[in-house]
Order: structure tokens, then C-alpha cells, then sequence
């Protein structure tokens, strides 16, 4: 079953705008994937966060995790129109060894479209 | 990291018949997943393949209908078997990164009529 579910569904924004995505999941993890989707092709990996972080930068990319509302948020700050993508969450559960601390479990996705 | 390449990118097949999606990374792994992605949603894990075992699957997923292959540490393969128009939507196949992380291929388009 589904983990995470992300809102909004759909963000449309102006390009240099900054774009938040909300992150939910359901049970306890290990840590917290964002990776992003362009229309049709596979999905790149943008940053990991682990259950004892509260907040991860890379670049223009912010991730905070709050495990005890078991939730967390990708914000991607001056959006380009290359920024146009799908992003979507994916947790490892808590406990998970061996393969299972492989096994990403996603979220439904944010569809990002960035006007130039 | 690792360059993951699937072939074919996409296909139009016939009910009934069957389609075996080949995966291939330019560097060894041990672990590779199969993930199955309907149009508009997220991603489904369908197995987990590791080189010298059977493949794992998932919930809802059989290996009479996704027989997976592994054969050594850069390949594999999943054939759908006797398509409906239920099974289009693009797989994807990944492999182990660094840190929990997975790398993905392109993945496969798949219309069936």
C-alpha cells in the first residue's frame, strides 16, 4: 500500500518563485527520499533524510522531516522552468536491514509546472 | 553512480501475447527492483531481484504473471505475461545506490490493445 502522500497534487508557479511539496506517511521510518520525475523518464534521486534529522539542504533544496507528525516538506527555492517536473516522496522503513533498507515505498507525487 | 538502460522504451502489444523488458547497468549490483507506474500515479514495487535467488514480489504481484530473471550482477529482465489493457503502464527497473538510495532507469512504456 501506499506510504506517502503528498499535497498539493498539482503546483503551478512563476519561475523564481520558491515551491513547497508536503510529504505524509503513515508508519515509522529509517529516513526520507525525494526524487523527481521529468514527463516520461525515470526518476533521479535529490536528497535523503534520515529519522534523527530535522532539516537537510542541497542547493536550492530544503527538506524538513517532522517524525512526529510524520510528515515532511521539499522546497525548492528561485524555481526554474527546468524545476518542471513530478516530484515524489519515498520512505525505508524503520527497522528495515538487508534488502529492506532498499525497498522505497512512494508517495502519489506532486506535478511541479514552473512558468518562464 | 550508476547508467541504467531499458529496453525496449516503449511498445504496443496485443492482448494475450507477452513482453520481456531487459535491464542493464554499467556497473555491478546486487540488488534490483522492479517497479510498475499507471498512468498519472506513483510507482508500485512489483519484486526485488537479487542475483543467485528467486526474485521477491510484493503483494498482489506473481511470478506466473512477472516472471523475472537475474542472471548476473548487471542484467535482468521481467516479462508481463498474457497482457490485458490492465497491464499498460510504464515499468521501471532500479538499482541499489549509495546510502538506501536506488537508481532508476528510463523506463518502459507499455500500451496494450
Amino acid at each position: 500500500s501506499q506510504q506517502g502522500e503528498e499535497d498539493p497534487q498539482a503546483l503551478s508557479i512563476q519561475e523564481g518563485e520558491n515551491a513547497t511539496m508536503n510529504c505524509s506517511y503513515k508508519t515509522s521510518i529509517n529516513n526520507l527520499q525525494w526524487y523527481r520525475q521529468n514527463s516520461g523518464r525515470g526518476l533521479v534521486h535529490l536528497i535523503l533524510i534520515r529519522s534523527n534529522e530535522r532539516e537537510k539542504h542541497s542547493g536550492r533544496l530544503r527538506v524538513t522531516l517532522d517524525t512526529s507528525k510524520k510528515s515532511s516538506s521539499l522546497l525548492i527555492t528561485a524555481s526554474r522552468a527546468a524545476d518542471t517536473a513530478s516530484y515524489f516522496c519515498a520512505t525505508v522503513g524503520h527497522g528495515d536491514s538487508g534488502a529492506g533498507s532498499y525497498q522505497l515505498t512512494f508517495g502519489k507525487g506532486t506535478k511541479l509546472s514552473v512558468i518562464p | 553512480s550508476a547508467v541504467i538502460s531499458q529496453k525496449p522504451s516503449r511498445d504496443i502489444c496485443q492482448r494475450g501475447t507477452s513482453l520481456t523488458i531487459q535491464c542493464q547497468v554499467d556497473s555491478q549490483v546486487t540488488m534490483m527492483f522492479w517497479y510498475r507506474q499507471q498512468p498519472g500515479q506513483s510507482l508500485t514495487l512489483i519484486a526485488t531481484a537479487n542475483q543467485g535467488s528467486e526474485a521477491t514480489y510484493e503483494s498482489g504481484f506473481v511470478i506466473d504473471k512477472f516472471p523475472i530473471s537475474r542472471p548476473n550482477l548487471t542484467f535482468s529482465t521481467l516479462t508481463v505475461s498474457n497482457m490485458s489493457p490492465e497491464d499498460s503502464s510504464i515499468y521501471l527497473c532500479s538499482a541499489e545506490g549509495s546510502q538506501e538510495t536506488q537508481y532508476f532507469g528510463p523506463g518502459t512504456r507499455l500500451l496494450v490493445l
